[in-house]
């Protein structure tokens, strides 16, 4: 199964509300990374958290990561439409660090 | 710095084909790695080269192979291509272990 489980599958909005996406995995880090994909194309890095870390930001983005349980969260203030997409976490694998394992995802839509 | 970038953007094939995909990293990573995403399995890793090494291997049948030059572009080519090989295949580039990863825009391939 997946090391990193986004919840929930697919979320839907208006704009200018908040968005929260949790993400669980199973084995231990020495990070965690959510990252973005606008329909079929690329992914695009949002923001890296280390295991050593408990919150983080980045614009509209805060991030915060609970070791303990093995879960991070994400949340998009003030969404915009553009905002629209899915969102992965990922975890390098503490074992071989290279070895990214991305969640299934959460997709988001944001409706004007 | 450029980008990654992934060639061709587009491909259609026949099952029993071979296709070849190159991926070029951004100038100085060293490690690529191949994912497949596909609506039903999502983002699946195949694997991570590092200085013309393969140092990490997903779970895919051995029809899938890569390799990696010394400039550190890199290709991956699948055999024997069945309907279900059908999907986005994207490529990324980092410059070390545990960091974040640069995604090309993949490639759609399509296998009739």
């Amino acid at each position: 199964s997946q090391q990193g489980e986004e919840d929930p599958q697919a979320l839907s909005i208006q704009e200018g509300e908040n968005a929260t996406m949790n993400c669980s995995y199973k084995t231990s880090i020495n990070n965690l990374q959510w990252y973005r994909q606008n329909s079929g194309r690329g992914l695009v890095h949002l923001i890296l958290i280390r295991s050593n870390e408990r919150e983080k930001h980045s614009g509209r983005l805060r991030v915060t990561l609970d070791t303990s349980k093995k879960s991070s969260s994400l949340l998009i203030t003030a969404s915009r439409a553009a905002d629209t997409a899915s969102y992965f976490c990922a975890t390098p694998l503490k074992t071989s660090y290279d070895k990214v394992i991305f969640g299934p995802g959460t997709s988001l839509s944001v409706i004007p | 710095k450029a980008g990654v970038t992934q060639t061709p953007r587009y491909l259609i094939k026949t099952r029993g084909q071979q296709v070849t995909l190159s991926c070029s990293p951004i100038s100085g990573h060293r490690s690529v790695s191949w994912y497949q995403q596909t609506p039903g399995q999502g983002l699946q890793f195949l694997f991570e080269y590092f200085s013309e090494t393969q140092r990490n291997k997903g779970n895919f049948p051995g029809r899938f192979s890569g390799r990696q030059f010394s400039n550190s572009r890199s290709e991956m080519n699948v055999s024997t291509l069945e309907l279900g090989d059908s999907a986005l295949y994207l490529c990324a580039s980092t410059s070390s272990g545990y960091n974040e990863q640069f995604f090309g825009p993949g490639t759609r391939l399509t296998v009739l």
